[in-house]
Parts: C-alpha cells; structure tokens; sequence
C-alpha cells in the first residue's frame, strides 16, 4: 500500500531562516496535497500539485513536485512565527477521494 | 459564514458511552469524509461519502457508523466508546472527489 514518509519530523528554526520539508511517496503520486495545522485547529490547506514538475508559491510557501512524481518538497523563505505548526502532505490513495497522510512535520519558528 | 463545522468541540465521556458527532459544510460540495488523528497526531481516513451514499470504509470497528441525511450533513455515531477511540476527529469535504478537501476544526474526543 501506498506511504508517505515526510522528513524531518521536527524542526526548530531561528526566525527569518528558510527551510524545507519533505515528503516522498511509495508510489507515482496522482496529486499532492499541503496542509498546515495549528495545535487545536483543523488542517488549513495550502497548496495541491498533480503535474511532475509543478512548483506553485503563495506568499512565502513554494512547493513542488518533481518530475517523476514521487516526491514533493515545501519550502518557506524567510520564515516567521506565524509559520509554526505541523505541516502535513496528504495524496489521494485511488479515485475515491480518500487522501493518506504522512506523520507530520513539526515546525517551531524562534523570534 | 464556516466552511466546514463540528460540533461538539470537544467531548469528554465514559466507556462503554453511545456519542454522536455532527458535521455541516456550507460549501456545495458533494463528498465529505471523517479523519482520526491518534495521540501521535497521524491521521487517517475513516469514511467518505458521495451523494448521500457511503464510498469508502476504511477498516474501522463497526460500533462506527456515519450517517448523512442530506449532501451537507455527515455524522459519526460511536457506540460502546472505548479507550482507545480518544483522538481528534476531523470532518472534511470536496467537490468531486479529485480537489482539495476543505476541513472542519476538530472534535477532541476523550474516552475515560
């Protein structure tokens, strides 16, 4: 069955350094999904990429997917504390919709 | 003016309890699913419902059971809640099933 291993599980950064998070599929990914959560919340959806290559931004947040369409990278410039959570990458896991998740990446911004 | 809500929030109860948990999304979408995340804050897929009609049911116990009465509604009812049924669930919602999914804040769920 399909996994997601994304890495590291946990990162500390100093406030206005950048940083990368992970995730590699099993398989071919027929899309890939980035969701922040913040302790309590719900998953606030960030970003989704179906093509190998794709790369899409938003504010300080790129992700992308390489070309053979197994692994996805997100990358945050010049990161604040409002970026701190756990980031997660979910793939949907046939048609039906149904998306597995990786574990997370906990992320800790120092002012 | 929510996309996706649950209520309750949060929902402390004893074992061997019956507890429902509601799900509304305002958003016109045709399939909504419930998630659990455990104590390691992994998350799973439970079910997920198109059109009213249940799609996916992953391998939960049956003392599970969701229950859509309209297209904008899914709920979970839990009979005989056991320790191991504490987590966050998560209600969530798509229109069709190959676009982003739009989630609900949760509903912390402590079984004692």
């Amino acid at each position: 069955s399909q996994e997601l291993e994304q890495s590291p599980q946990s990162l500390i950064v100093q406030e206005g350094k950048n940083l990368t998070i992970n995730c590699t599929s099993s398989k071919t990914l027929y899309g890939l999904y980035w969701y922040k959560q913040k302790y309590g919340e719900g998953l606030i959806f960030l970003m989704m990429l179906q093509k190998g290559g794709e790369e899409k931004s938003h504010e300080k947040i790129t992700a992308k997917l390489d070309e053979k369409k197994q692994q996805s990278s997100l990358h945050i410039t010049a990161s604040q504390p409002s970026h701190a959570g756990i980031y997660l990458c979910g793939a949907p896991r046939g048609s039906q919709g149904n998306l597995i998740f990786g574990k997370g990446t906990k992320l800790s911004v120092k002012p | 003016d929510t996309a996706v809500s649950q209520t309750p929030k949060y929902l402390v109860t004893q074992m061997g309890n019956d507890k429902s948990i509601k799900c509304e999304q305002n958003l016109g979408h045709d399939t909504m699913y419930w998630y659990k995340q455990d104590s390691k804050k992994f998350l799973k897929i439970m079910f997920s419902y198109n059109n009213k009609e249940l799609i996916i049911n992953e391998t939960v116990p049956n003392r599970f059971s969701p229950k859509s009465p309209d297209k904008a509604h899914l709920n979970l009812h839990i009979n005989s809640l056991e320790l191991g049924d504490s987590a966050v669930y998560f209600c969530a919602s798509s229109q069709l099933t190959i676009n982003e999914q739009f989630f609900g804040p949760g509903t912390r769920l402590t079984v004692l």
